[in-house]
């Protein structure tokens, strides 16, 4: 069974860019969960589907980002126009429900220059 | 507001070592799940152990062992006789546990790097 799949795996982009993150979660997963890490501190929570819902977004930084699920499968996260601090690695995650263990994917290092 | 503590942030042991790697956590829920994730070099978590905050017992495999107490909120990992595929970043984890819909959003440390040196 193939894992949680992201794309790309780096991405260095200028300030002003616009940068669009890939998904996969494992096939049949309905909860989907984006994180973030930026240098140095925590790995935070972004926002949380259940199929193509927004269960919670409360954890996105600005309306610069924007995260979709169409069709409940794959997911993508744009950013635009990008910022500096925007820099980090982005984590993707997914679960079979709500109140079991989420599998990450290996992340997309986004560099912001 | 949830927060987890990994105060230890680089530790380094040779090889057959025993290593304990702490996590504190603060909640105001009484009911959660603890986590361990393992980030090896190349970069994916991977997932090592929950434990519901009704569980207290202590859970050992192979040479991983966890031990929960919640009257001192730590939710402490050991690896006995390291070896150097166990060199990674280590992060604790937790999150409530909704009785309905909610989002399980995990709350992180800022994770340890063990270096298991040969």
């Amino acid at each position: 069974e193939a894992g949680v799949t992201q794309f790309p795996s780096h991405s260095v982009i200028e300030k002003g860019q616009t940068v669009t993150l890939r998904c996969d979660p494992i096939s049949g997963h309905d909860n989907l969960y984006w994180y973030r890490r930026v240098m140095g501190k925590e790995i935070k929570f972004l926002l949380h589907f259940v199929k193509e819902s927004k269960q919670d977004e409360s954890g996105m930084p600005n309306n610069r980002f924007l995260a979709e699920r169409t069709g409940g499968t794959y997911s993508t996260l744009k950013v635009q126009p990008a910022e500096l601090e925007d820099s980090g690695v982005y984590f993707c995650a997914s679960s079979h429900s709500e109140n079991t263990e989420a599998f990450f994917g290996q992340g997309t290092r986004l560099t912001v220059v | 507001a949830q927060k987890v503590t990994q105060a230890q942030t680089e530790i380094s042991v040779v090889e057959k070592e025993d290593v304990t790697l702490d996590c504190v956590y603060e909640t105001r829920d009484t009911t959660y799940y603890l986590f361990w994730y393992k980030q090896p070099p190349s970069g994916e978590l991977v997932f090592l152990i929950r434990r519901n905050s009704f569980d207290e017992q202590n859970e050992i495999s192979g040479r991983y062992s966890w031990n929960f107490q919640k009257s001192t909120s730590s939710f402490n990992f050991t690896i006995t006789a390291s070896q150097v595929v166990d060199s990674a970043v280590y992060f604790c984890a937790l999150t409530e546990i909704y009785s309905g819909a909610g989002s399980y959003q995990l709350t992180f440390g800022k994770g340890t790097k063990l270096s298991v040196i040969p």
